[in-house]
């Protein structure tokens, strides 16, 4: 395993438009993380599994956004009706339960435009 | 609440020269603490992490920092600078109540001179 992947990496869509990202975690990590980076800031937490339950999401995830993460494996981000606004970094990071660290491992994230 | 204040927005060092990049928390209870570096067009990547052990932490690539709970500090150093090292570094709590999730300061930009 090669750690945690991401795709699309890039991803330019017209407002309105719905998207989809994919995150893949380490195979053994029980807790995936989903983050955006907007330009000139520090990642910004949005949700978070244990497993295949969403156990918290930031403020920041509007209705329009939506996270899944079926059988406790890989994990989709939803942006539905996309706005200038959500042009973002978005990052995804995975770890193991229970490890008093909570030491995250990062993707490459998926860079999206929305014009 | 726990949070982090990144003391610079931006260092500018000479090659072969120290680095410090300054960073205090707040935190209500003993605090898991790290240092990740963002290479342009990269992932975040682990430098090093703090979690009520030794106080001074070795990281990757010479990078060290040092948890001072009486300053609530948790400061970055290199004795030597290398150019390879020119990145965006954050420091970042995770707060252990809260599923881990991190907390990332705003950032310092590190840039090398030859």
């Amino acid at each position: 395993d090669t750690g945690v992947s991401q795709d699309p990496r890039h991803k330019i869509t017209k407002r309105g438009q719905n998207v989809t990202f994919r995150c893949d975690p380490i195979s053994e990590h029980n807790r995936l993380y989903w983050y955006r980076q907007t330009l000139g800031q520090g990642p910004e937490f949005l949700t978070y599994f244990q497993n295949e339950a969403q156990l918290e999401k930031s403020r920041l995830l509007s209705d329009r956004f939506s996270a899944e993460r079926p059988k406790g494996s890989f994990s989709t981000l939803e942006i539905q009706r996309t706005e200038q606004g959500d042009s973002a970094m978005y990052l995804c990071a995975s770890s193991l339960s229970g490890a008093h660290s909570y030491e995250q491992y990062f993707g490459p994230g998926t860079r999206l435009t929305v014009t | 609440a726990q949070s982090v204040t990144q003391l610079d927005s931006h260092v500018s060092v000479s090659e072969g020269t120290p680095v410090l990049l300054r960073c205090n928390y707040s935190s209500s209870y003993s605090p898991s603490l790290f240092w990740y570096v963002q290479h342009p067009n990269k992932g975040l990547q682990l430098l090093l992490k703090y979690t009520s052990a030794a106080t001074l932490v070795k990281g990757i690539n010479g990078f060290e920092a040092e948890f001072k709970k009486s300053e609530t500090s948790f400061h970055l150093t290199k004795p030597s600078a290398h150019m390879s090292d020119a990145a965006e570094y954050f420091c970042v709590v995770s707060l252990y109540n809260q599923g881990g999730k991190l907390i990332f300061g705003q950032g310092t930009e590190l840039s090398v001179k030859p």
